[in-house]
């Protein structure tokens, strides 16, 4: 079984501040997915890495894999009470199906 | 991004009951899952519905409680069987695209069981 743990757990920030949101394995992914999931909706996919070391930005977000693909890093740049949510990791394992192991998730609230 | 819509998106049951929640997504789906997310809590997956059989259930999930069906490439169903207020939580439908390396999500289904 693949297990992701991803911390931390609980975030609140005020607006303004980075922070970091980190998802670690010992398994490794052919993918990692993040997603951010809001009260009363499902989760929306921010980003697919796929490739040891890539770094894919999205406006404030910065996404890292790691070198070996079994951790990945969410960092948010001067945070906003918009970035308010649940982050999901989600890896991918090599396995037939492509099925999803998602890490517990980290409540971030940003306060104005 | 692949269209994933699942309803009903809200529901309210009484113990002992059972429900239906459909999903409908677009031709970019090839795979699809079903996951549950009880409250304040991550997603955990129930199984992998496969077209024209029996789904692939993970640990913990069976078909009794929670039976699947896939008639064709781009709707599958998921009923959750006698329910008890245990079983209120969110149901997420979800898809794989073509290559296999990214999975998109409804916006679920939220049950409670009273």
């Amino acid at each position: 079984t693949q297990l992701l743990e991803q911390s931390p757990q609980f975030l609140s920030i005020q607006e303004g501040e980075n922070l970091t949101v980190y998802c670690n394995s010992s398994s490794v992914f052919s993918s990692l997915q993040w997603y951010r999931q809001e009260p009363g909706e499902g989760p929306v996919l921010l980003v697919t890495v796929v490739t040891g070391g890539e770094v894919k930005k999205l406006k404030r977000l910065t996404f890292q894999f790691g070198d070996a693909r079994k951790d990945s890093s969410l960092h948010i740049t001067a945070a906003q009470p918009g970035d308010t949510g649940l982050y999901l990791c989600a890896g991918a394992g090599r396995n037939a199906g492509n099925m999803l192991t998602f890490g517990g998730g980290t409540r971030l609230m940003v306060k104005p | 991004s692949a269209v994933i819509s699942q309803k009903p998106s809200r529901d309210i049951c009484q113990r002992g009951t059972s429900l239906t929640i459909q999903c409908q997504v677009d031709s970019q789906v090839t795979m699809m899952f079903w996951y549950r997310q009880q409250p304040g809590q991550s997603l955990t997956l129930i199984a992998t519905a496969n077209q024209g059989s029996e789904a692939t259930y993970e640990s913990g999930f069976v078909i009794d409680k929670f039976p699947i069906s896939r008639p064709n490439l781009t709707f599958s169903t998921l009923t959750v069987s006698n329910m008890s207020p245990e079983d209120s939580s969110i149901y997420l439908c979800s898809g794989s695209n073509r290559a296999g390396n990214t999975i998109y999500f409804g916006e679920g289904s939220w049950l409670t069981v009273v």
